[in-house]
């Protein structure tokens, strides 16, 4: 089945610093890739659809400067949060939609906390 | 505008049979997704339905009705694993997800 592998797993990172978030599809080609957030106790919510070799779509509210995305290959998606502030302490997780089209396969999420 | 509504929480005892709720208002309609959370992790995939009746997959069940925007998942035997939030999602004519804030499940023994 479709797997895409997310690391890393946690990261804690001082207020101020940059953090990057990548996402692989393992045994498929993502052209598309959607770029989740989670505040504790909410729901997911879509941040950024990035397609492979174009600018990503955000979402309304979500700053592009802040949250870089790129998607330069057909296998690798990269989430950065730049200037990070604890605010920004969340579940990130990604997706991509699975091989026979029917439904999305997600990573294991990131957990970051920024102090 | 765009709306899921499912309960914010439910409890059921170990070996019974749960139904969960959702309700959904999208632009457009391109199939319905369940999806089971258990605290900390990402979600894991349960079922998709684009066409209105029952899809069975072992002990979960989904099922959908399109002229009145609802589903539900059905799961039967329920077993201490089985606690977790889950998470109603529709697809809209753009190919978005549209999240419910999901509903938490806790079994009781």
């Amino acid at each position: 089945g479709a797997v895409v592998s997310q690391h890393p797993s946690r990261v804690i990172c001082k207020s101020g610093t940059s953090v990057k978030i990548e996402c692989r599809s393992l045994d498929f080609q993502a052209t598309t890739m959607f770029w989740y957030r989670q505040f504790p106790k909410q729901s997911l919510m879509l941040m950024a659809t990035s397609n492979e070799g174009s600018k990503a779509t955000y979402e309304q509210g979500v700053e592009k400067d802040k949250f870089l995305i790129n998607h330069a290959s057909l296998t690798l998606s990269t989430l950065t949060v730049t200037s990070a502030h604890p605010e920004d302490s969340s579940f990130y997780i990604c997706s991509a939609r699975t091989l026979d089209g029917n439904g999305y396969t997600f990573g294991s999420g990131t957990r970051l906390t920024v102090v | 505008g765009q709306n899921i509504d499912q309960p914010t929480e439910m409890t059921a005892t170990e070996g019974a049979i749960v139904q969960i709720n959702c309700t959904y208002q999208t632009s457009g309609f391109n199939g319905l997704f369940w999806y089971q959370q258990h605290a900390g992790e990402a979600p894991t995939f349960l079922s998709y339905n684009v066409l209105d009746g029952l899809e069975e997959k072992g002990r979960f069940s989904s099922f959908l009705s399109r002229s009145k925007g609802y589903s539900y998942l059905l799961l039967k035997e329920l077993q201490m694993k089985d606690s977790a939030s889950y998470l109603c999602a529709a697809m809209d004519s753009n190919y978005q997800l549209i999240w419910g804030a999901g509903t938490k499940l806790i079994i009781k023994p």
